[in-house]
């Protein structure tokens, strides 16, 4: 229940196009949806986050969408670059009772943004 | 730059070695965390440090034994190492355990 799944493991766009990742979650309690990016030789980044009572968040190309009904939310990387090519991983995080966010990372999609 | 910096960046050791991962933030954070991120699965939470007390431990082998001295610095001892522990090390840091988590460029370790 604590899982979050996230597709396509792999992904492939020519510039200028838009790249769409896609998270999936079972645990109704997480509050907190992050999505980071990872160059290599690189820890992850904070990329750009939401909270469940929003729909929608844009920060320039990058936009975050959430369905909390269908417990689903999505990246989408508008006019794709060649630097945006790095591993992208979703997140879903909950306060735990040793009094932190646990946060609970997807698998990552790894994004190529070809010329 | 993220302000988390970690040494030694690769570190290849023997089954029978120690040795220690060091993790240093410069951001004021109270929180501190050790990450294992292995190929092609989640990033995996083993500790957590909030004012130098740890509050988790992820049911994290023995053989990995964390120390957090003041809330700016965060250490992984090693012991006794198996090669499936290779992997990439990431430590983050956060202003409070409830706050975004900033992460290092992460130590990636061999057992050999």
């Amino acid at each position: 229940q604590q899982q979050v799944k996230q597709s396509p493991q792999s992904l492939i766009v020519q510039k200028g196009g838009i790249s769409i990742i896609n998270c999936a979650y079972e645990n109704t309690a997480f509050d907190y949806f992050p999505w980071y990016q990872q160059f290599p030789g690189k820890g992850p980044a904070l990329l750009i986050a939401i909270r469940p009572d929003v729909s929608e968040k844009k920060e320039g190309r990058f936009t975050i969408s959430f369905n909390k009904s269908a417990k689903q939310f999505s990246l989408h990387i508008m006019d794709s670059q060649p630097g945006d090519s790095a591993t992208y991983f979703c997140a879903a995080s909950i306060w735990n009772s040793g009094g932190y966010q646990k946060v609970t990372f997807g698998t990552g999609t790894k994004l190529q943004v070809i010329p | 730059e993220t302000g988390v910096t970690q040494t030694p960046r690769h570190l290849v050791m023997g089954m029978t070695n120690k040795k220690s991962l060091k993790c240093e933030q410069h951001l004021g954070h109270n929180a501190m965390y050790w990450y294992k991120q292995s190929a092609k699965k989640p990033l995996e939470l083993m500790f957590v440090y909030n004012f130098k007390e740890q509050t988790e431990n992820n049911s994290v082998p023995s053989r990995f034994s964390p120390e957090c001295p003041n809330s700016s610095h965060l250490f992984l001892h090693l012991h006794t190492l198996q090669p499936e522990d290779s992997a990439l090390y990431l430590c983050a840091s956060s202003r409070g355990p409830q706050e975004t988590q900033y992460f290092g460029p992460g130590t990636r370790l061999l057992v050999l």
